[in-house]
């Protein structure tokens, strides 16, 4: 079985300041990697995920995220964060032997003010 | 009509109640789920219909009933549901192929209130 900790429940932040937001994940196995957002009263967006390859996986919106099986975190990046950035944002993670069953963390949410 | 869809987006229902939601899917793949999202809390994965085989999370109390008639619709039919029942409730769907999942599609929700 595999868990989805994120440490910040919030994470505040000026407008054009660049953001982290911090992933760890605990597995067995190999697995997948992903971030979603989720926008007021929306469901979840898939902003990037990783399958395989490139450690550095960018995506929508100017997000970017490295993994690193080492310290087994996938942290989500961005340089200069807009104030229509502000909304939750859930990492999650699948195991590659067993597809299908997405294991998400409590979600962190980014406020972004000017 | 593209992604996935769910009906209705806001649900009030009393406790003695039978409703049920609906989610269809408009990207041609072949699992779909059913999501409860509460306040500060992790999403909790309630039910799965992945290649047409449906897997179950033993927590989901039974007043709880998904039904998929087909790869592009699910339902979840509620029956005398109690006040700690109010969440949102999500809908998503992927492609599953060679043991790799290609990430979720999620609806929009629907927002269900008991009283």
């Amino acid at each position: 079985a595999q868990s989805v900790t994120q440490l910040d429940s919030q994470v505040p932040v000026f407008e054009e300041a660049p953001v982290e937001l911090r992933c760890n994940y605990s597995s067995s196995v190999s697995v997948y990697l992903f971030w979603y957002v989720q926008y007021p009263n929306q469901g979840l967006q898939l902003l990037l995920k990783y399958l395989s390859g490139s450690t550095l996986v960018k995506g929508i919106n100017g997000f970017e995220a490295e993994f690193n099986k080492s310290q087994t975190s996938f942290h989500l990046r961005k340089p200069s964060v807009h104030i229509s950035d502000t909304a939750e944002y859930f990492c999650a993670v699948s195991d590659t032997g067993t597809a299908s069953k997405l294991t998400f963390g409590t979600g962190t949410r980014l406020q972004v003010t000017l | 009509e593209t992604g996935v869809t769910q009906t209705p987006r806001h649900l009030v229902m009393g406790m003695t109640n039978k409703k049920s939601l609906k989610c269809e899917q408009h990207l041609g793949h072949n699992a779909m789920y059913w999501y409860k999202q509460s306040a500060k809390k992790p999403l909790e994965l309630m039910f799965v219909y992945s290649l047409e085989e449906r897997v179950e999370n033993n927590s989901v109390p039974s007043r709880f009933s998904p039904e998929c008639p087909n790869s592009s619709h699910l339902f979840l039919h509620l029956h005398t549901l109690q006040p700690e029942d109010s969440a949102l409730y999500l809908c998503a769907s992927s492609q599953v192929a060679g043991g790799t999942d290609y990430g979720y599609t999620f609806g929009s929700g629907t927002r269900l209130t008991v009283v």
